[in-house]
């Protein structure tokens, strides 16, 4: 069974900074490109970063790049995003997905699998 | 960046009605459409990929049609399980992008 398992969410003051990760099992990580998807409370859902399956391609949403960082370290089987200088927008709930698809860099992925999300908070 | 548009906002149907979904997108995206289904409280799950392909698990009563720019989700007996949010999601350009959903509520 696949399972995706998010943490790290906190609450964080503004300009602060958090690291999520997320720890897999039960299926080939390293065959498979990753991602983060947000969800502000009561929001639509939003792609944020992507990750190739040897971690030689990512990709950002233009309201997250250089501020955030996305990695995986396939010996682990996991994959974690760096968030620095955090804002009230970033709140939400952060969802890991593993992407199915095909290219990295002109990806063309749907999402498989989900986390069951952890939340961040960006609050004063 | 494609943006993804579904109508309506929110449908109103009776359990053991047909209840059909819109999604269009501001170009085409061939069949690199995917539907998804969230329940109160919990992630998003994969119903349909490529426009009509069900994901595995997916009842019969789920279906997708559409190319181009015009998508559909049927659902043909609507149980009690089904009410959720539905969203949409194009990948045939990247970012990958969503539609703002589909509240399916009990009428």
């Amino acid at each position: 069974e696949v399972q995706l398992v998010d943490s790290g969410g906190d609450l964080v003051q503004p300009g602060g900074s958090l690291r999520l990760s997320c720890a897999t099992s039960g299926f080939t990580f390293t065959s498979y490109s990753m991602n983060w998807v947000r969800q502000a409370p009561g929001k639509g859902l939003e792609w944020v970063s992507f990750v190739s399956p040897g971690d030689s391609t990512v990709h950002y949403a233009d309201s997250v790049r250089g501020r955030f960082t996305i990695s995986r370290d396939n010996a682990k089987n996991s994959v974690y995003m760096q968030m620095n200088s955090l804002r009230a927008e970033d709140t939400a709930v952060y969802y890991c997905v593993r992407g199915n698809g095909v290219g990295w860099s002109n990806p063309k992925y749907y999402f498989d699998s989900w986390g069951q999300g952890t939340l961040v908070t960006v609050s004063s | 960046e494609i943006v993804m548009t579904q109508s309506p906002a929110t449908l109103s149907v009776s359990p053991g009605e047909r209840a059909t979904l819109s999604c269009r997108a501001s170009q085409s995206i061939s069949s690199k459409l995917a539907w998804y289904q969230q329940k109160p409280g919990q992630a998003p799950r994969l119903l349909i990929s490529g426009a009509s392909a069900r994901a595995t698990g997916v009842p019969a009563r789920f279906s997708g049609s559409g190319s181009g720019t015009e998508f559909t989700l049927s659902i043909s007996s609507l149980q009690s399980e089904d009410f959720a949010i539905y969203y949409c999601q194009q990948y045939d350009n990247w970012p990958a992008t969503f539609g703002q959903g589909t509240k399916v509520e009990i009428k």
